[in-house]
């Protein structure tokens, strides 16, 4: 069955570090997404992107954020100056073109831990 | 107003019960529901969805119901097993957003199915 797959699994990080997030969407999807889970708390919309470009954000998605699809497979999360409230598991996920396939498809998280 | 944190409601239940969790969504707008299913480690795993001009539906040992008078969704598995424990999120997605796979999801439901 095919997966969304993300890497690291597990970042510690010290607060004002950048980090970089990847995931590997499903091949032939074309909608993606991350997501963010504080521990103990709802998962939360970050992002969406679709043709190379941002299509929709949260307010918590705000300039210390970005997303980038650097290649045909890769799609990045990018937290420049990493703050101790930014400590979450971060979902990826995809999706298909929306008259085919509603259904997101999350990757198992990448744990950010911000010291 | 919402409620956060650690204290994630709980249903306990013995190994082929019924079991059924509740969630209460929150804008009378959204047109798509979901439930997933997340296991300790691993990212939100799709199980059913509903839309918004359907009451009921039924999968593989999993019912949705959807109420729209009083903004109700519940989730309905038949003859629990251990492997069904989890966290249960309801999920819902408002009409007229730009981006298909931007979901709200709820606070989540700890089940827990005893042998």
């Amino acid at each position: 069955e095919p997966e969304v797959t993300q890497t690291p699994s597990h970042q510690v990080t010290q607060m004002g570090q950048e980090v970089i997030l990847r995931c590997v969407p499903i091949s032939n999807h074309l909608y993606f997404y991350w997501y963010r889970q504080i521990l103990g708390q709802k998962v939360e919309f970050l992002v969406s992107f679709y043709n190379n470009e941002i299509s929709e954000k949260s307010e918590i998605f705000d300039d210390q954020f970005s997303v980038e699809r650097p290649d045909g497979s890769n799609f990045t999360l990018k937290i420049r100056s990493t703050k101790l409230e930014d400590s979450a598991m971060y979902f990826c996920a995809s999706t298909g073109e929306f008259s085919g396939a509603n259904v997101l498809t999350f990757g198992a998280g990448s744990r950010l831990t911000v010291l | 107003g919402e409620s956060v944190g650690l204290h994630l409601p709980t249903l306990s239940v013995q190994e082929g019960d019924n079991s059924i969790i509740n969630c209460a969504y929150s804008n009378s707008a959204s047109d798509y529901f979901i439930w997933y299913k997340q296991e300790s480690g691993k990212g939100p795993q799709f199980i059913i969805d509903i839309r918004s001009n359907m009451d009921k539906r039924q999968g593989q040992r999993v019912t949705v119901l959807l109420n729209k008078t009083v903004k109700h969704l519940s989730l309905q598995i038949a003859a629990t097993q251990p492997g069904d424990s989890a966290v249960y999120f309801c999920a819902e997605r408002p009409i007229g957003g730009t981006s298909y796979g931007k979901l709200t999801f709820g606070q989540g439901t700890i089940l827990t199915v005893h042998p």
